[in-house]
Formats: structure tokens, sequence, C-alpha cells
């Protein structure tokens, strides 16, 4: 069955250490996107991309990093530089339009958990 | 630009009740808007979508919204709540652009009681 699986599902994190966050998706979608969920809000968007190797920063990338060298694969980095990385992140996938636009809902994994140990 | 308000972080229904659940849009373009269910530790999964075929749209699990343009509003309904309605549901609106980004709503806890 096609889908998006994100790993892993738990990841700690140590002070000063960047973590790397796995999107895999095999709809043969052109758009993926990274969201931060925290408790009683709703979703964030960290970073998009739209085509292999091109990406564009969301409303909080502040302490992001992320990479699209194929078109199935889209990871996040957690860096150092983001204080407050505790949250729920969420992988999703959109196919586009010859166009360049979508209205096609999104296509979500299962997130992946990061806590500070 | 575009927005999502949900009114009320938190609903609590009865078993066997109504449920409604609010969502009121802004778009200066006809919007395409979607509601969508999340369960605990679990991602996002589409519920029902609108792209303007038809202003009444059933979605899965027996839930239903409808389009209002002139209220602004996209309400999901379900006559008859089950226990396993219990979740978080998301109101989002996307706008045909070539950023394909969907905007959520802050999202609405539904809690059902015995």
């Amino acid at each position: 069955d096609g889908g998006i699986t994100q790993s892993p599902k738990y990841l700690f994190r140590k002070e000063g250490q960047n973590v790397t966050l796995s999107c895999e998706q095999n709809l043969n979608h052109d758009a993926m996107y990274w969201y931060r969920q925290d408790p009683g809000q709703g979703l964030r968007l960290i970073y998009y991309s739209q085509i292999v190797n091109d990406f564009q920063k969301g409303d909080i990338a502040e302490g992001y990093s992320v990479s699209r060298e194929k078109k199935e694969s889209f990871p996040l980095t957690v860096t150092s530089a983001q204080k407050n990385p505790t949250a729920f992140y969420l992988c999703a996938s959109t196919p586009m339009s010859p166009t360049g636009g979508s209205n096609q809902p999104q296509h979500f994994g299962d997130g992946t958990r990061l806590s500070i140990l | 630009a575009q927005s999502v308000t949900q009114l009320g972080s938190h609903v609590s229904v009865s078993e066997g009740a109504l449920v409604l659940l609010r969502c009121n849009y802004s778009s200066s373009v006809p919007p395409y808007l979607f509601w969508y269910v999340q369960y605990p530790n679990q991602g996002l999964q589409l519920l029902l979508k609108y792209t303007s075929a038809a202003t009444l749209v059933k979605g899965i699990n027996g839930f239903e919204a409808e389009f209002k343009k002139s209220e602004t509003s996209f309400h999901l309904t379900k006559p008859s709540a089950h226990m396993s309605d219990a979740a978080e549901y998301f109101c989002a609106v996307s706008v045909y652009s070539s950023a394909s980004k969907i905007i959520f709503g802050s999202g609405t806890r539904l809690s059902i009681r015995p």
C-alpha cells in the first residue's frame, strides 16, 4: 500500500545534539511538508518542498534544516539551535497539478515524537 | 490571506447525541476546505473535503459538512456520536496557488460521554 513512513516513532535528543527525522513516501507525490505540533495547538509549517533539490521555509523554520535529494525522501534535521524541540513532528505530501498548484488534501505519516533528555 | 477559526477547543457530547464542530474560514477567493481527524500519537486522516462540487459533503465514519458561503462556515456534523469518535478534529483551508500550502485551525478535541 502507498503511504508515508516516518521514523523513528520516538526520538530523544541530548543538549547540543542534532537529530534527523526521516520521512519517506511511495505515493509519487511532488510536494512534501514538515509540521510541528504542540499540545493544544494546530499544525505549524516548518519547511516544504515542491520539487527535488528545492525547498522553502515555512512559518517556524529557525533551528531546523531539510534536504530533498530524492522525490521520495524529505528528512528534517532538528539542530542544536532549536532551543525548544520537544514536540510531535508530522510529515505530509500532496500531488501537484501540471500548473504548479494543488487543491488536493495532504497525506500524513504517523509522526515522530521528539523529547529532550 | 487565508485563515481558519475553530470555535471551541473542547467539545463533549453523550454517546448517541449529535456532534457539531464549528469552523469558520477567511479567504479572498473560493476556498478548498478539509476536515481531518487525529487519534492519539497518530498522523492526520482526511475525513472529507470541499472543492466546490457540492455544498453538502459526506465523509468517512458518518461525518458530513456543509459549506455556507454567506456565513463563511464549514461545520462538521454527525447525527449520532460513537465512543470511537473521540479524537482531535482539524479544519483546514487551501487556496490553489504555487505554494500548495494548507492552513490548519487550532483543533477541537471531541470527548464522548458514555
